[in-house]
């Protein structure tokens, strides 16, 4: 699998974007991009993925460059609880065996008043 | 109501009990995985199920069991708990885009 490198820390100012990269410029064709955070001690929680094309749900974007080796993930207006590491992780899809998340160390995201 | 609930949320044991921590989820999906994850590491995979007929060990299944009693239901024993595995283990099922989603985590504390 394709490995990652993010930023170890990043601050945003509340209301702000934050924008979060990540490097992956081994990342094979059959591999997804994914972004998950785990709040201190919480349980992580996934926050979306994506192929080639820029992806958008109701917590976040995903702009992968079009060469794909790197991404970004935008929170468009970071609030409080918005403070948490996040990770990129790169892995096939619709794979048939079991896959263990291997998280790295991420990004720690300081969103600040 | 969470889609992954697990219990007991915090427990403290001693060395050479018996645990079993359990989750529940009402995505409906198939995959369940357990982890553990302990200070300044990142997840390490212990077992996971694709169904429940399905049981595979993971990175770091010696001293563990499981029992996938439904599909919404996936348990993990600790037969003879040692103060190493102290942790904090979380339950997590996979999506079809294999997207996993995660409990609240339980803290396990073995004296």
């Amino acid at each position: 699998d394709a490995k990652t490198t993010q930023p170890p820390s990043m601050d945003c100012a509340e209301g702000r974007a934050a924008n979060l990269p990540c490097n992956h410029s081994t990342i094979s064709g059959n591999e997804y991009v994914y972004w998950y955070r785990q709040i201190h001690s919480q349980g992580p929680q996934y926050i979306i993925h994506g192929l080639k094309n820029n992806e958008t749900n109701e917590m976040a974007s995903l702009i992968i460059t079009e060469d794909r080796k790197s991404s970004t993930l935008i929170l468009p207006h970071a609030t409080l609880r918005d403070t948490a590491v996040y990770y990129c992780i790169v892995r096939p899809s619709n794979s048939n065996s079991g896959y263990a998340l291997n998280f790295g160390k991420g990004t720690s995201l300081l969103v600040t008043p | 109501d969470a889609d992954v609930t697990q219990t007991p949320r915090n427990r403290i044991t001693k060395t050479g009990k018996r645990i079993m921590l359990e989750c529940s989820q009402t995505k409906g999906h198939d995959r369940m995985y357990w982890y553990r994850q302990d200070p300044g590491l990142g997840l390490r995979l212990i077992y996971y199920s694709f169904d429940v007929k399905d049981i595979n060990k993971g990175e770091i299944s010696d001293g563990y069991s499981v029992s996938r009693q439904a599909q919404a239901k996936f348990s993990l024993s600790l037969e003879s708990a040692i103060p190493n595995q102290t942790a904090l283990y979380f339950c997590a099922t996979e999506g079809d885009a294999n997207e996993q989603f995660f409990g609240p985590g339980t803290r396990l504390t073995v004296l």
